[in-house]
């Protein structure tokens, strides 16, 4: 069964650095992975999604990483901001599951101070 | 408006009474999803629908039951709610298609508490 795991479960930096977050995932069968953004009371903003085939995605500051064979990926975010602070889900959609069953990490939660 | 509106978005009920969350889409998208988030777990999924006549169980499905009764709107139940059933509770969608990247697309939640 796919396991995803993200190290730290939280995080607090200072405005202007830039942000590491990490995803590992047991099974490197796979469709694709989603890297999400949740707020306090909000729902799951999708932020980047990398296929399979891939081995990056950008938007804005915003840069993914997959690395499948080491089971890896990261989510780079360019220079802080206090707005950035959130809680961010990687998920994973295994071949061995049916197409759009995602697995989910726990979070790792973000905390950027002015 | 959000393209995936979830009701209610918090509930709080008693041990034993019946509950449903609804969920209704206007991206147009054939497949839904209920999901289940705890504190330190992540989210789970509980039941999906690849179209209105199929729908499956996901990975903690007992104690709930849903119905998709339109393409665009998909619906869950707790026939007898308990406590360990408080939970933020999320419905997504997704489409299957030459152009489908995967993606799945959230609700805001509904947070519902189990007394």
């Amino acid at each position: 069964k796919q396991e995803v795991t993200q190290i730290p479960a939280a995080l607090s930096v200072p405005e202007g650095e830039n942000l590491v977050l990490n995803c590992s995932f047991t099974d490197s069968a796979i469709y694709n992975l989603q890297w999400f953004r949740q707020d306090p009371g909000k729902g799951l903003t999708s932020l980047l999604l990398i296929q399979s085939s891939q081995r990056e995605q950008t938007s804005g500051r915003l840069n993914a990483s997959l690395d499948k064979s080491s089971g890896r990926s990261t989510l780079y975010i360019a220079a802080s901001q206090p707005g950035d602070s959130a809680t961010y889900l990687c998920a994973v959609n295994s071949t061995t599951d049916s197409w759009g069953k995602l697995q989910f990490g726990a979070g790792t939660q973000v905390v950027v101070t002015p | 408006d959000a393209d995936v509106t979830q009701t209610p978005r918090n509930r709080i009920t008693k041990t034993g009474k019946r509950i449903m969350l609804e969920c209704s889409q206007t991206k147009g998208h054939d497949r839904m999803y209920w999901y289940r988030q705890d504190p330190g777990l992540g989210l789970r999924l509980i039941y999906y629908s690849f179209d209105v006549k199929d729908i499956n169980k996901g990975e903690i499905s007992d104690g709930y039951s849903v119905s998709r009764q339109a393409q665009a709107k998909f619906s869950l139940s707790l026939e007898s709610a308990i406590p360990n059933q408080t939970a933020l509770y999320f419905c997504a969608t997704s489409f299957q298609g030459p152009m489908s990247t995967g993606e799945l697309f959230f609700g805001e939640g509904s947070r519902l508490t189990v007394l």
